[in-house]
């Protein structure tokens, strides 16, 4: 697609419940990131993507949290038995390499999960 | 470990007036990358400049011009003749030369252009 597209834009969910959000990044672009940004911070990586491989998942805070990418392009975040410290914008990015600290990742709009 | 610092929670600024946002960090490295993100309410990260810590030019693009001082550890951005457009938050982030995708970011600064 032209840009990182993230469904949905807003989540609300009760605590403990299952969540899965979702990315479809730039078209051939290989390498994909999760961050999470909470209100009033700046973004804090989560999992790397080259391929369909986890490259690097050392950002993600405890096991209820898992992410794929199956087929090297979509990729789906999720977070199991929510809690109410998980509510945050969660931001999806890609790059053509994984270069893209370097030359800057293109972002998705995020998604804002909010648990109750 | 490497930190970021946004000293200015928020600004605002007239319409066509130059505003400088500040950013310090911590880091015992000589050659690392920084960038400065631009977060509209749409919340998309979008990159406005970035800076290679080797490079004693300070970089600029179009009305965005960076001062770079590697010995004090200080990365302002400077946004001439603002626009309404400007309004978002600002992030300062860096990123280490080993590992080219994981960057450390700031707390931001809330940009407020007034007409």
């Amino acid at each position: 697609g032209a840009g990182v597209s993230q469904t949905p834009s807003n989540k609300v969910t009760e605590k403990g419940k299952y969540v899965e959000l979702r990315c479809d990044p730039i078209s051939g672009h290989t390498a994909l990131y999760w961050y999470r940004q909470s209100l009033g911070q700046g973004p804090e990586f989560l999992i790397y993507f080259q391929g369909t491989g986890a490259a690097d998942d050392s950002g993600l805070p405890n096991d209820r949290f898992f992410a794929v990418r199956p087929e090297g392009s979509v990729s789906t975040l999720k977070i199991q038995r929510t809690e109410r410290g998980d509510s945050a914008v969660y931001l999806c990015a890609s790059s053509t390499t994984g270069q893209g600290g370097t030359y800057g990742y293109t972002f998705g709009s995020g998604t804002r999960l909010t648990v109750v | 470990a490497q930190t970021v610092t946004q000293s200015q929670p928020e600004m605002s600024v007239q319409e066509a007036e130059t505003v400088t946002l500040s950013c310090t960090y911590d880091t015992s490295e000589s050659n690392y990358y920084l960038f400065w993100y631009k977060q509209p309410p749409s919340r998309q990260m979008i990159l406005v400049i970035r800076q290679e810590a080797y490079k004693q030019q300070n970089a600029t693009e179009n009305r965005f011009s960076v001062n770079f001082q590697k010995a004090a550890k200080s990365f302002s951005l400077k946004i001439s003749d603002s626009q309404l457009g400007d309004t978002a938050m600002y992030f300062c982030a860096f990123r280490r030369m080993d590992s080219n995708y994981q960057l450390i970011w700031g707390a931001g600064t809330k940009l407020i252009i007034k007409p």
